[in-house]
């Protein structure tokens, strides 16, 4: 029972370098979703997803970009990093949209930026 | 611009009593309501959610929220907490298509 599975959970950067998080789900969901969360700012959408191929962005967007080549997979992606990214990062996915269904979230990856 | 408002950032609350975590938004029309619990180290899973119907939801764990349309409320109960309990807890609010997730309340349960 994988659900929705993370990589890498923690990670160092220093300002102007780039990563990857990756996102896996198992439940052959349509809609997946990547999140920020900071203190006192609950959960903020970054960007998502309603199907292979498609992407499109959320609340806060600026300075990540994402893709879905595969429906299992979703990737966010930062070019080239700074400190106000500095968060916890939480990707999730559900078969309805999330206005109506369930959103399974995986573990979180924390982001440090120096 | 629809918001939603978790009145208390931490409850803290002594084993066995009971505990309301409460959660107001603001619109005018028709909404579907949530509330997701974060347990430490973990990522967030539902608890309940409003869609249409009754307006008492009964979730996981013997949480239960009401839906209050005239006061724009959805506060979420339990008699009884547990140690276990212990968790951060978001409101979220369904308004134009996109969930719109509250500041969270740190639900503190003390022996």
């Amino acid at each position: 029972n994988a659900g929705v599975t993370q990589t890498p959970k923690f990670r160092v950067l220093k300002t102007g370098q780039s990563m990857t998080l990756l996102c896996a789900q198992d439940m052959n969901h349509e809609y997946m979703y990547w999140y920020r969360q900071d203190p006192g700012m609950g959960l903020r959408l970054i960007h998502y997803s309603v199907g292979e191929g498609t992407t499109a962005k959320g609340e806060v967007p600026d300075g990540y970009n994402v893709s879905r080549l595969k429906k299992q997979n979703f990737l966010l992606g930062l070019e080239s990093a700074a400190p106000s990214q500095t968060s916890v990062y939480f990707c999730a996915s559900s078969f309805l949209a999330e206005n109506t269904g369930e959103l399974f979230f995986g573990e979180g990856s924390r982001l440090t930026v120096l | 611009a629809q918001s939603v408002t978790q009145l208390d950032s931490q409850v803290p609350v002594f084993e066995e009593a009971p505990v309301e975590l409460r959660c107001n938004y603001s619109s005018s029309v028709s909404v579907y309501l949530f509330w997701y619990v974060q347990y430490p180290n973990q990522g967030l899973q539902l608890l309940l959610k409003y869609l249409s119907g009754s307006t008492l939801v009964k979730g996981i764990n013997g949480f239960e929220a009401e839906f209050n349309k005239s006061q724009t409320s959805f506060h979420l109960r339990k008699p009884s907490v547990h140690i276990s309990d212990t968790a951060e807890y978001f409101c979220a609010v369904s308004l134009t298509g996109k969930l719109i997730f509250g500041q969270g309340t740190t639900l503190q349960v003390k022996p």
